[in-house]
């Protein structure tokens, strides 16, 4: 089975910190995502990659950046948390190509105070 | 931009009945659709996917696509209050790394 790990589920921090969320894929995925998700809003794509050192912009990437040294590990960085970044988090990874599913981690609750 | 358009709902079904969820989609060359069901707290699960235009069955689920209208549907026979979820809606419109989602629907199946 697919696997997509993220390092917390849970997750407060205050305001002005710098806060890294860790998202680890099992099956050699070329692409991962960032998306966040908040009632109303659906899923919003922050970040992905679609391969080791190479990432792309997605709907909301302001206020975050992401880092991926390697191809089985994606994070993604608050560097000054703020209040309007609390949310759920969520990582996924996929397949390169059309016809590939896409795998969700469990997600991290992260709230900012 | 590439949108994928579904019923905020709530949908509210008894138990026992069949659940219609629709999407459309705006980017005509779209190829590969899926639906994933989200509990409440919990992260999105495939149910099921569709690449080719018709039905598609598995189980109590049927996907059904027409790309013609640029719509596809989830039927759910027999609905039980287990169903009750977000189901999200997502497309690959042509881009080989990723999905785009709907909002999703909220389905509540009522014993």
């Amino acid at each position: 089975d697919v696997k997509v790990t993220q390092s917390s589920r849970y997750l407060v921090k205050r305001t002005g910190e710098k806060v890294f969320l860790e998202c680890v894929q099992d099956m050699d995925h070329e692409n991962m995502f960032w998306y966040r998700q908040d009632p109303g809003l659906g899923l919003r794509l922050i970040y992905f990659s679609y391969d080791v050192k190479m990432k792309e912009k997605g709907d909301i990437p302001e206020g975050y950046s992401v880092s991926r040294e390697k191809k089985e590990r994606f994070s993604l960085i608050l560097e000054s948390a703020s209040t309007n970044q609390t949310s759920m988090y969520l990582c996924a990874s996929r397949l390169s190509g059309l016809a590939y599913e896409q795998y969700f981690g469990p997600g991290t609750r992260l709230t900012v105070t | 931009q590439k949108e994928v358009e579904q019923n905020s709902g709530p949908l509210s079904v008894p138990e026992g009945a069949i659940a219609s969820l629709n999407c459309t989609y705006s980017d005509r060359g779209s190829q590969s659709f899926f639906w994933y069901r989200q509990y409440s707290g919990k992260s999105p699960e495939l149910i099921m996917f569709i690449y080719s235009n018709g039905d598609k069955e598995d189980g109590r689920f049927t996907a059904q696509l027409n790309k013609a209208s640029q719509y596809v549907s989830l039927l759910i026979r027999d609905s039980q209050p287990s169903d009750s979820a977000t189901y999200l809606c997502a497309v690959n419109s042509g881009s080989n790394y990723k999905l785009t989602f709907g909002k999703g629907t909220l389905l509540t199946v009522n014993p």
